[in-house]
């Protein structure tokens, strides 16, 4: 079945450094998508990256990266320079199948970062 | 301007009293889903749909109904509301695609704070 796994409940990070955020997945279908989203005070989700199981290259949006080990099923954000206004919280999520429309989708139970004046 | 819409944003109901949360989007999607959000399980999967008239279940569908007869609406129904339902719920639409053909990503709505006493 499958599972994500997000291990750091919350992160307390000084503006400007990076932050990785982890993310372990464990899936048995070959063909799956990875995502991270962002979720504010506010409440809404807001997408920050896409990573396909068969990208070769490792996906970047702006500051947004994801550390892709498909070995160790693991796909990190890396976000450089924090500013205050990253603070929220981070959900990590797939879903299997070769096509979007087809298949579940499932969250970690999320990481609260904290930025750091 | 292209957005998911969910109605009401905030709704305090008694047990057993049926209602209706709408969501409706306007980018022509094929995926629909709706999710609920409680503190400490990040986002968990109620039902999708892959079109019109075809649903799945997700993750947790006990208590919920959905129908799909138009491809802009996605109600979520709950017949017979009970307090474990009280939790902030999602919808979200995102347009079929298949791996490797490029990035993909769903839009959320803004989601629905329910109260069920």
């Amino acid at each position: 079945a499958q599972k994500i796994t997000q291990t750091q409940p919350g992160m307390f990070v000084q503006e400007k450094e990076a932050v990785t955020l982890d993310c372990t997945y464990d899936t048995s279908d070959p063909s799956y998508g990875l995502f991270w989203y962002k979720q504010p005070s506010s409440g809404e989700m807001i997408f920050l990256i896409y990573q396909g199981s068969y990208d070769q290259q490792n996906a970047t949006e702006g500051r947004y990266s994801l550390n892709f080990q498909k070995a160790r099923k693991s796909a990190n954000l890396v976000i450089s320079a924090s500013q205050l206004g990253d603070s929220a919280m981070y959900f990590c999520a797939m879903r299997e199948g070769r096509y979007s429309s087809a298949s579940k989708i499932i969250f970690g139970s999320g990481t609260r970062l904290s930025i750091r004046p | 301007e292209a957005q998911v819409t969910q109605n009401p944003r905030y709704l305090i109901t008694v047990t057993g009293k049926k209602l209706t949360v709408t969501c409706s989007q306007n980018m022509n999607h094929e995926y629909m889903s709706w999710y609920r959000q409680d503190p400490g399980l990040g986002l968990r999967q109620i039902y999708y749909s892959m079109n019109v008239e075809v649903t799945d279940k997700g993750d947790v569908p006990e208590g919920y109904k959905v129908s799909r007869k138009e491809k802009r609406n996605f109600p979520l129904i709950l017949e017979s509301p009970s307090p474990n339902q009280t939790s902030l719920y999602f919808c979200a639409s995102s347009p079929t695609s298949s791996l490797g053909g490029g990035k993909e990503t769903q839009y959320f709505g803004p989601g629905t704070r329910l109260l069920v006493l």
